[in-house]
């Protein structure tokens, strides 16, 4: 069964810096998808970026971008010139071949001003 | 366009209880899909559906029935609640076009509580 892991319960990064936030997921698959999902106070579950495992180029989304390490299994985020808005809980998720999307228990992410 | 939202907000049940939540998308996806998350936990897969009149079990199905006798509406029942169903429910769809997964596009959230 596929797995994914996020060692960082919490961490904290200061306003306009960079922050990497870690994912490692298990998988015999060779073709799946790789998420980041945000989930501020409001609760709702909002999609920052999305990788396609058989594309080996990193995927970016304006400060967002991803380290995807296929061979090592591991799908960091990046996030640059972090923002108060940026404070959320972060879960990195796999997604199958059935559309089912299996979550990380997820990192909290503290900006501070 | 609404996307996905989710009726009730908040929810009291005592044990024993019955309930159904909706879940209503105007996407007009294929897949919808019933999560539940606990602290300090990610979201876990309750049920889900490929399509109008198909329902399939996920990750934690016990203590919960779904119908989706329309494609845009996916209902939630729990027949007799339990406190171990405490939590919030998040409802979700996705196109379903592709053989692999696509986005899926989350509603607010539902918290439950049962006393």
């Amino acid at each position: 069964a596929q797995t994914v892991t996020q060692s960082q319960p919490e961490m904290s990064v200061q306003e306009a810096e960079t922050v990497t936030l870690s994912c490692t997921y298990d998988t015999s698959e060779s073709d799946y998808y790789l998420f980041w999902y945000k989930q501020p106070p409001s609760r709702q579950m909002i999609l920052v970026i999305r990788q396609e495992a058989y594309k080996q180029q990193n995927a970016t989304e304006n400060r967002f971008s991803v380290n995807f390490q296929k061979a090592a299994k591991s799908f960091s985020l990046k996030i640059s010139d972090s923002q108060l808005g940026d404070a959320a809980m972060y879960f990195c998720a796999y997604g199958d071949r059935d559309d089912k999307i299996i979550f990380g228990k997820g990192t909290r992410l503290h900006i501070l001003p | 366009n609404a996307g996905v939202t989710q009726t009730p907000k908040f929810r009291v049940l005592k044990t024993g209880q019955s309930m159904t939540l909706l879940c209503a998308q105007d996407m007009n996806h294929e897949y919808m899909y019933w999560y539940r998350q606990d602290p300090g936990m990610g979201l876990r897969l309750i049920h889900y559906s490929v399509g109008e009149g198909t329902t399939a079990k996920g990750e934690v199905p016990d203590g919960y029935n779904v119908s989706r006798l329309k494609k845009q509406n996916f209902l939630l029942g729990l027949e007799s609640a339990a406190p171990s169903q405490t939590s919030v429910y998040f409802c979700a769809s996705s196109p379903g076009t592709g053989i692999y997964s696509d986005t899926q596009y989350f509603g607010p959230g539902t918290r439950l509580t049962v006393l």
